[in-house]
């Protein structure tokens, strides 16, 4: 089974500043890779997802996250945050050879908040 | 299209008590989920369904029940409510196998 390892549980920063969020997974199959964004008081959305192909994946609002094999990692980015990017960021995982179930493993999340 | 639908969005009962979570979809998406999260936790799956007639267990399924008998619907049943599922739910669904999820908007319980 899979499981994911999000190490920074809290972060802080001042608008302007890079963000990198960690995220391990554990499982030796091919994986699909998502993030997930919770902004205060609302449901998760998509931020962005890796199924194959460029490890560099693009997502929503200027965020990008690299999968480097390797590592079993796939951490999240954005280069300068916002005060409006105060959430609860989310990695999640599921394999990508399973053709029945739809079963997505979380990670414990990070609370990010950002001072204006 | 209203996307995942859950109700209620608060509901507070008192142990022992019985309860169903509802939560529709009109994407037209085979693929249904309930999660649980708690602080610390993240979400955790409690039951899923690959189609209508078919669920399975999650990762928490104890002290849940569920049923698919549409496409749209995936209710979640507490058939004797604890403290210890005191959580906020969230229903998901997607198009298929290892897909994106899209979430509801959640229904926070409290058990007294």
């Amino acid at each position: 089974a899979q499981s994911v390892s999000q190490h920074n549980h809290h972060v802080i920063l001042s608008e302007a500043a890079s963000l990198e969020l960690g995220c391990n997974y554990s499982y030796g199959g091919t994986v699909n890779l998502f993030w997930y964004v919770q902004y205060p008081g609302q449901h998760l959305q998509l931020l962005l997802k890796y199924f194959s192909g460029d490890p560099l994946v693009k997502g929503i609002k200027g965020f990008e996250a690299e999968f480097i094999k390797s590592k079993f990692s796939f951490n999240l980015r954005k280069p300068s945050v916002q005060w409006s990017d105060t959430a609860e960021y989310f990695c999640a995982v599921n394999d990508a050879e399973k053709s029945s179930g739809d079963k997505l493993t979380f990670g414990t999340g990070t609370r990010l908040a950002v001072r204006p | 299209n209203a996307g995942v639908t859950q109700t209620p969005k608060f509901q507070v009962l008192k142990t022992g008590q019985s309860m169903t979570l509802q939560c529709a979809q009109d994407m037209n998406h085979e693929y249904m989920s309930w999660y649980r999260q708690d602080p610390g936790m993240g979400l955790r799956l409690i039951h899923y369904s690959v189609g209508a007639g078919i669920t399975d267990q999650g990762e928490v399924p104890n002290g849940y029940n569920v049923s698919r008998s549409t496409t749209e619907d995936f209710p979640l049943r507490l058939l004797s409510a604890a403290p210890s599922q005191t959580s906020v739910y969230f229903c998901a669904s997607s198009y298929g196998a290892n897909l994106e999820q899209f979430f509801g908007p959640g229904t926070r319980l409290t058990v007294l």
